[in-house]
């Protein structure tokens, strides 16, 4: 059966450093999408980056980027120049035709 | 554009009564997600419509649990009768179809229910 798993459960890190958080799966299927959604304090979760498992190339979004490792199944998210808003729960998300699993999430602290 | 719209955001209820949350997705949306999010875990998804017919849902508790989307557009999930395990967040989203399974979810601010 799949799995997600988030191995850190909260994180902190300086305003303006830079912050990896982790994500790895279990798969035998080759097709799927990954995502990082994020969920601020009593506001609604909105998408962070997705990766389709076909290409290659890291998915990024401005200070947003993702190491995706296939064969390790790892999908790390990298925060770079981190900013106060930067302060919510993170969710991995692993997405397939009949499989939608999220892992538990990495709630991920900015410190001024 | 209007984002997904849940309510009510807030509802208490005692253990064997029943409680009906609604859901309207984005406009033009064809996929609506419901999802069960208890403290301290990530969303299960509980089950999937694609217009009005369900694509999965085959986390729905279903001797307590049902869900409807009448005309592929608002939905209505519904617990009957309540436990206190059912203690949770409930999110709706809902996503366009083009990408099918590959494109983005849009969330609702979710309706929080506490069973006593």
């Amino acid at each position: 059966a799949q799995t997600v798993t988030q191995s850190q459960p909260e994180m902190s890190v300086q305003e303006a450093e830079t912050v990896t958080l982790s994500c790895t799966y279990d798969t035998s299927e080759s097709d799927y999408y990954l995502f990082w959604y994020k969920q601020p304090p009593s506001r609604q979760m909105i998408l962070v980056i997705r990766q389709e498992a076909y290409k290659q190339q890291n998915a990024t979004e401005n200070r947003f980027s993702v190491n995706f490792q296939k064969a390790a199944k790892s999908f790390s998210l990298k925060i770079s120049d981190s900013q106060l808003g930067d302060a919510a729960m993170y969710f991995c998300a692993y997405i397939t035709d009949d499989k939608i699993i999220f892992g538990k999430g990495t709630r991920l602290h900015i410190l001024p | 554009e209007a984002g997904v719209a849940q309510s009510p955001r807030y509802k208490i209820i005692e253990k064997r009564q029943s409680v009906a949350f609604w859901c309207n997705p984005i406009s033009g949306h064809a996929t609506l997600y419901w999802y069960q999010q208890i403290l301290g875990q990530g969303p299960k998804l509980l089950i999937q419509f694609q217009n009005n017919g369900v694509v999965d849902d085959s986390q729905l508790p279903k001797d307590r649990f049902s869900a409807e989307r009448l005309k592929g557009v608002d939905s209505t999930l519904k617990i009957q009768p309540a436990k206190l395990e059912d203690s949770a967040v409930y999110l709706c989203a809902s996503s366009p179809l083009w990408r099918g399974v590959g494109e983005t979810q849009y969330f609702g601010p979710g309706t929080r229910l506490l069973v006593l």
